[in-house]
C-alpha cells in the first residue's frame, strides 16, 4: 500500500534563517507531488505541484520553492524566511487519473 | 468570485441529527469532486469522492447538482466523531489536474 511520510512535524525558525521540508511516497511510482499551505483559520492554497522529476509548477509567487530530485521525492525550501511563511505545510501524492490526493502528517511551521 | 466556496460555519448541532453542506464551484468544466474531512492540526483525508448521480457510505451522502454547480455532503445520524472541518475540493483546470479547496465547514456535534 501507499504511504507518505513527511517530516518533521513541528519547526520553529527565526526570521531569515533557510528552511528545508521533505517528503517522501512509497508504493507508487510516478506520482504527481504537491506542496500545499494551510494558515491559521484559512484554507489549503496550492504551492507547488509535481508531474515528474525535475519538472515544478508554481501556483503563488512568493520566496519558497520546491524541487524534486527524485520520483518519490518532494522537498520544499527557503532561503530566508520570513514571518508569513508560518502556517501548516502539506505534502500530498495524487491517485492519477481521478486525483484523489492523499495528505502527509503535515509541519507545523512558527516563523519568530 | 472564488473557484471553490463554502460555508465557513460553525455548524452547531446536536448527536443524531442529520447536517448538510453545501459547496459551490465556478468553472462548469470542473471534472472530479470530493468531500475531505480535517480534525484540527491534523491533515486531510478523503471522506468520499463525488459521482454524478450521487453515493452514499454508510451514514454519509454526496451529491453533485452539475446544473447549479455545487455539491453537497449529507450526515444522517450525526455522532460526536463526525465533530471536524469538512472540506470540498475540485479539479477545476480543465486539462491541469490541480485540486483546488474550499476552505471548510467546521462542524461540532453537541452531546
Amino acid at each position: 500500500s501507499q504511504t507518505i511520510h513527511q517530516w518533521p512535524a513541528t519547526l520553529v525558525q527565526p526570521v531569515g534563517s533557510p528552511l528545508s521540508l521533505e517528503c517522501t511516497v512509497e508504493g507508487t511510482s510516478n506520482p504527481n507531488l504537491y506542496w500545499y499551505r494551510q494558515a491559521a483559520g484559512r484554507g489549503l492554497q496550492l504551492l507547488f505541484y509535481s508531474v515528474g522529476i525535475g519538472q515544478i509548477s508554481s501556483e503563488v509567487p512568493q520566496n519558497l520553492s520546491a524541487s524534486r530530485p527524485q520520483d518519490r521525492q518532494f522537498i520544499l525550501s527557503s532561503k530566508k524566511l520570513l514571518l508569513s511563511d508560518s502556517g501548516f505545510y502539506l505534502c500530498a501524492w495524487g491517485d492519477r487519473p481521478n486525483e484523489k490526493l492523499f495528505f502527509g502528517s503535515g509541519t507545523q511551521l512558527s516563523v519568530l | 468570485r472564488k473557484e471553490v466556496e463554502q460555508d465557513p460555519g460553525p455548524f452547531n448541532v446536536p448527536e443524531g441529527a442529520t447536517v448538510a453542506f453545501n459547496c459551490t464551484y465556478s468553472n462548469s468544466a470542473s471534472q472530479s469532486f470530493f468531500w475531505y474531512r480535517q480534525d484540527c492540526r491534523k491533515e486531510p483525508k478523503l471522506l468520499m469522492s463525488v459521482y454524478s448521480s450521487g453515493n452514499e457510505d454508510g451514514r454519509f451522502t454526496a451529491q453533485l447538482n452539475r446544473a447549479s454547480q455545487y455539491i453537497s455532503l449529507l450526515i444522517r445520524d450525526s455522532k460526536l466523531s463526525d465533530s471536524a472541518t469538512y472540506l470540498c475540493a475540485v479539479i477545476s483546470t480543465f486539462g491541469n489536474e490541480k485540486l483546488t479547496f474550499g476552505t471548510g465547514t467546521r462542524l461540532t456535534i453537541i452531546p
